[in-house]
């Protein structure tokens, strides 16, 4: 079954740049999201449509997408950037099936 | 202003079958797919399936294509996900979400709260 790599974990101090990766076969043919979940709340979206910041999303958070790499850039981070981030795309080749990564704990400090 | 609000947390016995609504609310509910996604407690999330309230078309992820039955009731704007035979690995918070589609690119734009599950005898 299709799958989206992400690493567990990514650690970066205040005001540096944290980057995480998502890789899958199917992201040259179909968009990647990704989703901030804080401990104990829903998901809520950052990133649509690769590269997309939905309104109320602070600009110092950015999507692109490569071949089979897409990443989630968070510029200066701040320490209530602190989450689980998780992308999610469709398999292009069996009926659209959505599929999450397997989560990335971002960790500011 | 849009609104998907769940019904409550279950405890279910092994073997047993659990229903779990979302009402939507804010906007035309027949506009925008339906998806369910859960959470087993400290895992990540799983995507389930996904039902358009217009036509009742579904599409479910492989491994809960025999067991898992999503519908809709287009009076009531509500939308409905059905796990049947439970087994303890079900217990999860399960979470509905409106989506856009465009040629099976989804975006999550809104979720409903969460519905915990838990099977236990």
């Amino acid at each position: 079954s299709y799958e989206l790599t992400q690493p567990p974990s990514v650690s970066v101090s205040p005001g540096q740049t944290a980057r995480i990766t998502c890789s899958g076969e199917s992201l040259p043919k179909k968009y990647a999201y990704w989703y901030q979940q804080k401990s104990g709340q829903a998901p809520v979206p950052v990133i649509y449509e690769d590269s997309k910041r939905p309104s109320g999303i602070p600009e110092r958070f950015s999507g692109s997408s490569s071949g089979t790499l897409a990443t989630l850039t968070v510029s200066e981070a701040q320490v209530e950037d602190e989450a689980d981030y998780y992308c999610y795309s469709a398999d292009s080749s069996a009926h659209h099936r959505g599929v999450f990564g397997g989560g990335t704990k971002l960790t500011v400090l | 202003q849009v609104q998907l609000v769940q019904s409550g947390a279950e405890v279910k016995k092994p073997g047993a079958s659990v229903k779990v609504s979302c009402k939507a609310s804010g906007y035309t509910f027949t506009g925008y797919y339906v998806h369910w996604v859960r959470q087993a407690p400290g895992q990540g999330l799983e995507w389930m399936g996904w039902i358009n309230p217009n036509s009742g078309d579904t599409n479910y992820a492989q491994r809960f294509q025999e067991w898992v039955t999503l519908t809709r009731d287009t009076s009531i704007s509500t939308a409905y996900m059905e796990l049947s035979r439970l087994r303890s690995g079900d217990t999860a918070l399960y979470y509905c979400a409106r989506a856009p589609c465009v040629g099976g690119d989804c975006y999550f734009d809104y979720w409903g709260q969460g519905t915990l599950v838990t099977v236990s005898s």
